[in-house]
């Protein structure tokens, strides 16, 4: 079993709709990323989070550390939101981080 | 935040040569960065953390004497792909960290061996 794991692995979405995707892990960690990787490659960061909930635009992503959970929601979908979303958690004082296997949103108009 | 570059993008490179790919951190002195891989449709995996002055720790199962590593100032770190195969083919990334332990990615490097 993987340390982290998303769900879903695919999700194609109508412009608009709103849009969760979620991650669990298993190990003890000091903060949890989620990133955005586009289809050229590149790597974004969206949040880092050890507790609580964060938004930062139409993106807002929770924690919850006691069940090992963490969601990543999109309000009103765009198009230009389609790209692989990552969860990733940093375990202890080490900077690399465990990599989920990604979600792959394909907004459609 | 921290602006990460990588040299080059891309790279097609006959079998048996060595490829060498630079990330440069523009404006954050890095003491650590990280390299990635990553194979299509797959997770990144951290091949090896690279610090500056002294010797890179790889991951279980990465070839030490085939990635070379040097991170000879805070804002540049190599991989150099020794020897390199059709099976290194690969999405390579770095990254380094912040003072908060915030991340920042470089763009990556498309690697195709033939």
């Amino acid at each position: 079993k993987n340390e982290v794991e998303q769900s879903p692995q695919n999700l194609t979405a109508q412009e608009g709709e709103f849009i969760t995707i979620n991650c669990s892990y298993s190990v003890g960690i000091s903060a949890l990323h989620w990133l955005q990787q586009h289809p050229g490659g590149g790597i974004v960061s969206l949040f880092m989070l050890s507790s609580g909930k964060k938004k930062h635009g139409r993106l807002i992503a929770t924690i919850n550390i006691q069940e090992k959970h963490s969601s990543l929601h999109i309000t009103a979908s765009h198009p230009r939101d389609s790209a692989v979303y990552i969860c990733a958690v940093r375990r202890g004082s080490q900077g690399n981080l465990i990599f989920g296997k990604g979600t792959k949103l394909s907004v459609k108009p | 935040g921290a602006v990460v570059s990588q040299h080059p993008s891309w790279v097609i490179c006959k079998s048996g040569t060595s490829v060498k790919i630079e990330c440069r951190s523009l404006d954050f002195q890095a003491t650590t960065m990280f390299w990635y891989r990553q194979f299509p449709k797959q997770s990144l995996m951290l091949m090896a953390t690279s610090n500056e002055g002294s010797k890179a720790t790889y991951e279980q199962g990465v070839e030490k004497d085939k990635f070379l590593i040097n991170h000879a100032s805070l804002t540049l770190s190599t991989l150099t792909v020794t020897s390199a195969h059709p099976e290194d083919s690969s999405f390579y990334i770095c990254s380094i960290s912040g003072r908060a332990h915030e991340q920042y990615f470089g763009p990556g490097t498309r690697l195709t061996v033939t």
